[in-house]
């Protein structure tokens, strides 16, 4: 079973325009949601989190919007640039079970950011 | 470099063979996780460990994957009588506690390729 899941396996925006990566959950007890950024042959890069209990967070050229009721987070990235051409994951944490931190991935999306 | 280090970075085996990764978290995490991504998947979770205790399975562990983690430091992940099926990216992540952002620490990887 996906908990999370990231429809969208790639997205191509010109620099300077918006990127919006879009990310879908089922598991309503999830407490933290995360946007973490991979560059071939590294690691995932922490990029951004969000409580459940916020709908809202931003960070620079990063935001993450989430709607519970909907079951469904966004990132936007405003301005896009080429440097941002990576592949996006969405992670969700649910703290009251076990309380062990683990975090469960969506599949990913390949952002080009186009000069 | 204070992050999480992984060796080695690349491994080529045969099919049938035994394969031992190591994972150094960041000083002083006592939060250690190992994850596998395969090719177009986001990164799964395969256990986890707090100090040395290893607290949670996936049941992707297979009885031939074993992990440890002897004096709550680096970790080791052992694969044995590796199959095909088991080439992919080996992630370690470590955390201190609950994170207040829920992130995790990764590291590179480690990629397996099984012939």
């Amino acid at each position: 079973d996906q908990q999370v899941k990231q429809n969208s396996p790639s997205l191509s925006v010109q620099e300077g325009r918006i990127s919006i990566l879009n990310c879908d959950y089922t598991n309503s007890m999830f407490d933290y949601f995360l946007w973490y950024k991979k560059y071939p042959a590294e690691g995932p890069t922490f990029l951004i989190s969000i409580s459940s209990i916020k709908d809202k967070n931003e960070d620079g050229r990063f935001t993450v919007f989430l709607n519970k009721s909907a079951k469904h987070l966004s990132l936007h990235i405003v301005p896009s640039q080429p440097g941002d051409s990576a592949v996006y994951f969405c992670a969700a944490s649910d703290y009251g079970s076990g309380n062990t931190g683990k975090l469960i991935f969506g599949q990913g999306t390949t952002l080009q950011v186009k000069p | 470099d204070t992050g999480v280090s992984q060796d080695p970075r690349h491994k080529i085996t045969k099919r049938g063979q035994n394969v031992t990764f190591r994972c150094d978290p960041i000083s002083e995490h006592n939060r250690l996780y190992w994850y596998r991504q395969t090719l177009g998947q986001g990164p799964e979770f395969l256990t986890y460990f707090q100090n040395e205790a290893q607290l949670e399975k996936s049941r992707l562990l297979s009885d031939r994957f074993s992990a440890e983690r002897p004096k709550g430091s680096f970790s080791t992940l052992e694969i044995q009588r590796t199959e095909q099926g088991d080439s992919a990216m080996y992630l370690c992540a470590s955390s201190l506690g609950v994170s207040p952002t829920g992130e995790l620490f990764f590291g590179e990887g480690s990629r397996l390729t099984v012939l």
